[in-house]
């Protein structure tokens, strides 16, 4: 157990809505990093929060947006949603946020669009 | 944009056969890390590597960090049935703020 929950660990919705995966980092983590896995693909890096300002952005659709709230969980919001969401999308958190910081990664939310 | 190349994507070996796989960036890196991510799971680090030439043993599992800090490579000995899934190694890019993760080599074994 990484220490970091996710939920929901699955979601089944139609292409259109709207939906929002919630991750609880490890206690005393400041540092949230979420991250987007297709089917057999690597891991695409979408965004980072630091105590609840954004520290680092990645590949990111405008339609995704995210946040960290005042008590460090973080919400990735995904709207207009397509096909091509589909993906598992892990949650990830570190104590610094820096880069040679390690990363404990959730269970991972897997997403399915219809 | 900065990228991490991990190669190969695939490998299929014997039990009890060696493994290797590497990591490449065109621009010198600050720090790597590996992780490991198991069928179904979610990845788990496994460990970071800073210095210029570094390298780190943890049972089976070599790791290395190249003298230019370009790239890396994972050399798994004698292969288990454990050893299967994903492994991504992550490199940071000096004058960057984020960690990049490579594609990854699936690992799969034959008993």
């Amino acid at each position: 157990d990484s220490g970091v929950t996710q939920t929901p660990k699955h979601l089944i919705t139609a292409t259109g809505q709207r939906v929002t995966l919630r991750c609880s980092p490890r206690s005393g983590d400041l540092s949230v990093y979420w991250y987007q896995q297709s089917l057999d693909q690597g891991l695409q890096f979408l965004i980072q929060y630091y105590n609840g300002e954004e520290r680092a952005k990645g590949n990111i659709l405008e339609r995704f947006s995210a946040q960290q709230f005042p008590d460090l969980h973080s919400e990735l919001n995904l709207s207009s949603l397509e096909l091509g969401d589909s993906a598992l999308y892990f949650c990830a958190s570190s104590a610094t946020g820096t880069v040679n910081t390690e990363a404990f990664f959730g269970q991972g939310t897997r997403l399915t669009v219809v | 944009g900065q990228q991490v190349m991990q190669i190969p994507q695939y490998q299929h070996v014997q039990e009890g056969e060696d493994f290797t796989t590497y990591c490449n960036s065109s621009t010198t890196l600050s720090n790597i890390q590996w992780y490991k991510q198991r069928p179904g799971g979610h990845p788990v680090f496994l460990i970071q590597l800073v210095k210029s030439g570094e390298v780190k043993k943890q049972k089976r599992l070599t790791f290395q960090f190249g003298e230019a800090k370009k790239n890396s490579s994972l050399h798994i000995t004698a292969t288990q049935t454990t050893d299967v899934g994903t492994y991504f190694c992550a490199g940071a890019h000096s004058s960057a703020s984020k960690i990049i993760f490579g594609s990854g080599t699936r690992l799969s074994i034959r008993p």
